[in-house]
């Protein structure tokens, strides 16, 4: 079937400290691949995203690139901030396919 | 352009219980899908409607039933309430069905089952 596995949290990191938070997945067709951050009390936001092999998502900061090889999408910043501090989910979903499977989350918090 | 709301934002029911929750979607999107998180864990896929039509279902039982009505507006209902049923529930909508839209996700309900 299809699955995602992430990076057990919780994950704590000093500010302006190197991010990565591990995800691979399984999936029987061809996924478009998603990170998610959901902030205390809110819903999810699309964070970045891929639709095929080699392909990185960005954005604030974040980044993450397809790997059919690996079967990773990892997610990286150089630098966190306070601000980031929220749970992180990596999700899938297949171009034909209406349910989205995500992982179990992982919870970042980043202290001053 | 507004976004997805959802209502109630929290609510307590007791076992045996039927509940309705609410979601609105973003204007111009004709695709909801509901999830169920449960505490400390992930969105599961509960189901998804096109166009007032039940377009795909996740493993939850038939006591979890919904309704897309026109103008945006679509209802989660589950009935004979468990406990386990407990937990945060999300609407998401998109201009269609499938991977290649992407899905705009409300706030949510808390659902607490005593």
């Amino acid at each position: 079937g299809n699955s995602v596995t992430q990076m057990e949290g919780p994950v704590t990191l000093s500010e302006e400290a190197f991010l990565t938070i591990n995800c691979t997945y399984t999936a029987t067709g061809y996924p478009s691949l998603f990170w998610y951050v959901q902030y205390p009390g809110e819903g999810l936001q699309l964070l970045l995203k891929a639709t095929k092999a080699d392909d990185k998502g960005s954005n604030k900061g974040f980044e993450a690139t397809y790997r059919k090889e690996t079967t990773s999408f990892h997610l990286e910043k150089g630098s966190v901030q306070v601000s980031d501090s929220a749970v992180y989910f990596c999700a899938l979903i297949l171009y034909n396919n209406n349910d989205m499977r995500f992982g179990a989350g992982t919870r970042l918090t980043v202290k001053p | 352009e507004t976004g997805v709301t959802q209502s109630p934002t929290h609510l307590i029911k007791t076992r045996g219980q039927q509940v309705t929750l609410r979601c609105s979607s973003q204007s111009g999107h004709n695709t909801v899908s509901w999830y169920q998180q449960a505490l400390g864990q992930g969105p599961q896929f509960i189901f998804q409607y096109y166009r007032e039509e039940e377009n795909g279902r996740g493993n939850f039982p038939p006591r979890f039933s919904g309704l897309q009505f026109p103008k945006y507006s679509s209802e989660l209902n589950v009935n004979a309430l468990e406990l386990d049923d407990s937990a945060l529930y999300l609407c998401a909508s998109s201009y269609g069905t499938g991977g290649g839209y992407e899905q705009y996700f409300g706030p949510g309900t808390r659902l607490t089952v005593t």
